[in-house]
């Protein structure tokens, strides 16, 4: 089993649409959460931090529920800009005493006119 | 506003043959990432440096070595090409033990054929 889990997508959806984005870990140890964003051929780049209480940036929303050690991410009035494959990430404290990031494979969006 | 910066952006190896990936970052940062990235798969980290003259294996440095002779760079070399280390290369940094403030190079396509 995968430590963190996202359905690959991809997911098609019209510009405006709200779209979500759920992802599993399954390591209870897990520290804390991030939501990356993957441009093709590019590098990952942080979107946003995911806390226990939930977490809004403009029109970004993620939530974290470590009951059921799930994390979400939602998207409201989405842009064709917002087109690019949303990985979602992990931390677990590593030999060394560093936290050190668990990757999932990326849910992937395209946004449609 | 470099900060990292790696090289080369596209390689083809032959199968046996060694090539060095070149990082470097500038921006003082102790802590240096080695990820691989295949296709339908999370970041994996191969190599990890916490200081100048410091480094440690990660998930999967089969293939690999790295030095670090310096802050600033982090080069990773392959010995012995093989087709199952066509992957894309991400370097990256962070300031602190916290792979939370990590920045990704740009990425290196390899191919080994």
């Amino acid at each position: 089993r995968k430590e963190v889990e996202q359905d690959p997508g991809p997911f098609n959806v019209p510009e405006g649409a709200t779209v979500a984005f759920n992802c599993t870990y399954s390591n209870s140890a897990s520290q804390s959460f991030f939501w990356y964003r993957q441009d093709c051929r590019k590098e990952p780049k942080l979107l946003m931090s995911v806390y226990s209480s939930g977490n809004e940036d403009g029109r970004f929303t993620a939530q974290l529920n470590r009951a059921s050690q799930y994390i979400s991410l939602l998207i409201r009035d989405s842009k064709l800009s917002d087109s690019a494959t949303y990985l979602c990430v992990g931390s677990l404290m590593f030999s060394g005493g560093y936290n050190k990031l668990i990757f999932g494979a990326g849910t992937r969006l395209a946004v449609h006119p | 506003n470099a900060g990292v910066t790696q090289t080369p952006k596209f390689r083809i190896l032959k199968i046996g043959q060694s090539m060095t990936l070149q990082c470097t970052q500038d921006m003082n940062h102790n802590y240096m990432y080695w990820y691989r990235q295949d296709p339908g798969m999370g970041l994996k980290l191969i190599y990890y440096s916490v200081g100048a003259g410091i480094t440690d294996k990660g998930e999967v440095p089969n293939g690999y070595n790295v030095s670090r002779s310096t802050t600033e760079d982090f080069p990773l070399r392959l010995e012995l090409a093989a087709p199952s280390q066509t992957s894309v290369y991400f370097c990256a940094s962070s300031y602190s033990k916290s792979e939370n403030t990590i920045y990704f190079g740009e990425g290196s396509w390899l191919t080994v054929v």
